[in-house]
């Protein structure tokens, strides 16, 4: 029973390029998160996505951030042009309903 | 505006000792707690929790503290492990307000617990 899933581990991307993010939740998971922790910093809520729907995106950024979770395959957080700012740490978390979630290893980007 | 506050980064203790890690809030609609330990290059993991109906929880080693009219929680692990060496994070939630999904965390406390 694999745990959640996120690759790639490491992305370093220049900064105007684009940054894609995958999280396959765990197996019967139908609830996703994201959450962005920057350096020194405690996990910021991004986005909360059930197959298909975004739920809440309160805590996403209003430009060059968007989020999916199609019928099919993994959630992606896509960040366009990315910036020096956006780099940290992102986690994914997923569920099997609203609460009691597990949390991926992360995906650290690095915009250079 | 930091709703929730670990205001220590680190923590040392000896092992076999007690590690007490402390949090605060401020926003009154949190009713939800959570305890979250990370290993480097890993993703938080849970440890513990607490409802704001109750003051205490434990589970084995693990109990949480509670103090609503402080807005204050506590963390105790007793007796302390070389392999409780982590960053713990203290996360709310608001389940009354429908939004249990939704985790805000503190910075982390570095624990080191040496043998």
């Amino acid at each position: 029973n694999a745990g959640v899933m996120q690759n790639p581990r490491h992305l370093v991307r220049r900064r105007g390029q684009e940054a894609r993010l995958r999280c396959s939740p765990m197996k019967g998971h139908s609830h996703v998160y994201w959450y962005r922790q920057l350096p020194e910093e405690g996990l910021k809520f991004m986005v909360y996505l059930q197959k298909e729907n975004i739920i809440d995106e309160s805590g996403m950024p209003k430009e060059r951030f968007s989020a999916e979770f199609p019928k099919e395959g993994p959630s992606i957080l896509r960040i366009q042009q990315v910036v020096r700012g956006d780099s940290a740490a992102y986690f994914c978390a997923s569920s099997p309903n609203r609460d009691g979630y597990t949390f991926g290893s992360g995906t650290r980007l690095t915009v250079v | 505006d930091q709703q929730v506050k670990q205001n220590s980064p680190s923590l040392s203790v000896q092992e076999g000792r007690i590690s007490i890690l402390n949090c605060d809030y401020t926003n009154s609609m949190f009713d939800y707690f959570l305890w979250y330990k990370k290993y480097p290059a890993e993703g938080p993991t849970f440890l513990i929790s607490i409802s704001s109906i109750k003051d205490k929880n434990e589970d084995g080693r693990f109990t949480v503290f509670l103090n609503k009219s402080a807005k204050h929680l506590s963390l105790h692990i007793v007796p302390s492990q070389p392999g409780d060496s982590a960053v713990y994070f203290c996360a709310a939630s608001s389940v009354g307000g429908g939004s249990n999904y939704k985790l805000t965390f503190g910075k982390g406390t570095l624990l080191t617990v040496n043998p």
